[in-house]
């Protein structure tokens, strides 16, 4: 049961697009939808994208998802102070079993 | 919007047991995520709606159980053989957004600390 690979940083100014990446393999990304999650210090994650580009209610349309393969990407247009969080991809590990993986997690930055 | 919230955490000595509770679990997918403290989020377990399927991460097979009582709209987890690498705050989170019939966690409770130390 492996582990997503992330960045542990990205930084940005605002309004700039930043983008997180998401490294895994055949038998987790690759074969999964991916997802992400959002969590400030002290609180909950939050969902953020779900199916890897659709955004749940409420999710402004700054935050995009992509996969290729095995890899995974989120990106964040017009980079906003109060982006400033730490980020997870996630993804399911094997298809049958349901085991649940997540990434090693990304902090946004903003300059 | 249904709350989710934990309880069950604490201080245990290494070897001790802890079962950790989540109320409001309803008939959804369920999973335990836990973080240790300046850590990333790490997946533990999760249950399928009526709990007739579980599955675990490799690190805490064989020491902890999930289970679900639906009439009493909770989740459980039982954690035994504790290690103090199992220190964190523990998640109940809620799955939504299913696809072929699973369902990632999608709404998250508040956590519970569990402390393993001597």
């Amino acid at each position: 049961q492996s582990v997503l690979t992330q960045p542990p940083s990205v930084s940005g100014t605002p309004g700039q697009r930043v983008t997180i990446s998401c490294s895994g393999s055949s038998s987790n990304i690759g074969g999964s939808n991916v997802y992400w999650y959002q969590q400030f210090p002290g609180t909950a994650p939050k969902l953020l994208i779900y199916r890897n580009n659709q955004r749940p209610s409420g999710v402004p349309d700054r935050f995009s998802g992509s996969k290729f393969g095995t890899s995974a990407s989120l990106a964040i247009s017009g980079l906003r102070s109060e982006d400033e969080a730490d980020y997870y991809c996630a993804a399911w590990g094997d298809s049958l079993s349901g085991y649940y993986v997540f990434g090693t997690g990304t902090k946004v930055t903003v300059l | 919007e249904e709350l989710l919230v934990e309880s069950g955490g604490g201080l245990v000595q290494p070897g001790g047991s802890l079962r950790l509770s989540c109320v409001g679990s309803g008939f959804y997918w369920m999973h335990w995520v836990r973080q240790a403290p300046g850590k990333g989020l790490v997946w533990v377990s999760r249950i399928n709606s009526d709990g007739t399927t579980t599955s675990y991460a490799d690190f805490v097979k064989g020491r902890f159980t999930i289970s679900k009582d639906n009439a009493k709209n909770t989740l459980f987890l039982q954690m035994n053989s504790l290690r103090v690498e199992d220190t964190a705050l523990y998640y109940c989170a809620r799955g939504g957004y299913c696809t072929n019939g699973f369902c990632p966690p999608d709404y998250w409770g508040r956590g519970t600390l569990v402390t393993v130390s001597s």
